[in-house]
């Protein structure tokens, strides 16, 4: 069962416009999300977070928003440049410390093609 | 994900071999986590290591998996016997848990196949 879902596959947006990546989430104890964006044969990069006890985090031109009633979150990227193509994952957690202080729980990832 | 450090890049065993993947985290994080992504799918976690400590090992196949973070070196995930369905990147993470618990940092993953 899927704790963290990433529903699209892939999205293409053109250069200058946003880009809205979407994740959804079912365990209502989680209280911290993360987005990593990855390039083939590379590691996950982290790009932002956000707590529980947020709605929104902002850095540059990456905007990450939780809307906790629906479990949904959602990055926006602003404007879109053709470096941002790479898989984004959504990730989630919960507790800060302790024994699954690195369980991060992981969607699919969203393939992000952003066309000059 | 500058700092974890991963070898090797790429890995061939053949099928019951062993395979034995290191991991240097960044400079100062004492924290240390394997993951693995199979082809398609999301990365999933395994294990969580503190120096000489197993801290969650939830993600751990039961058989065959092993992994340790001793005092000195390196952290080893070992994998004994290898079947094809091993095949996969092997990424590692560490994170400094004082002062930023809540991000953990990727190294550049270790590609496995089983052959």
């Amino acid at each position: 069962d899927q704790q963290v879902k990433q529903n699209s596959p892939s999205l293409s947006v053109q250069e200058g416009r946003i880009s809205i990546l979407n994740c959804d989430y079912t365990n209502s104890m989680f209280d911290y999300f993360l987005w990593y964006k990855k390039y083939p044969a590379e590691g996950p990069t982290f790009l932002i977070s956000i707590s529980s006890i947020k709605d929104k985090n902002e850095d540059g031109r990456f905007t990450v928003f939780l809307n906790k009633s629906a479990k949904h979150l959602s990055l926006h990227i602003v404007p879109s440049q053709p470096g941002d193509s790479a898989v984004y994952f959504c990730a989630a957690k919960s507790g800060n410390y302790g024994g699954s202080q690195g369980n991060l729980i992981f969607g699919k990832g969203t393939k992000l093609s952003v066309k000059p | 994900n500058a700092g974890v450090m991963q070898n090797p890049r790429h890995l061939v065993r053949r099928r019951g071999q062993e395979a034995r993947l290191r991991c240097s985290p960044m400079k100062g994080h004492s924290h240390v986590y394997w993951y693995r992504q199979l082809p398609e799918e999301g990365l999933k976690f395994m294990v969580y290591l503190q120096k000489e400590n197993i801290i969650d090992e939830s993600g751990m196949p039961k058989e065959r998996f092993s992994a340790e973070f001793p005092k000195e070196g390196p952290s080893i995930l070992r994998i004994q016997q290898v079947v094809r369905g091993d095949s996969a990147a092997y990424f590692c993470a560490s994170s400094l848990l004082d002062t930023n618990g809540n991000t953990i940092y990727f190294g550049e993953g270790s590609w496995l196949t089983v052959v």
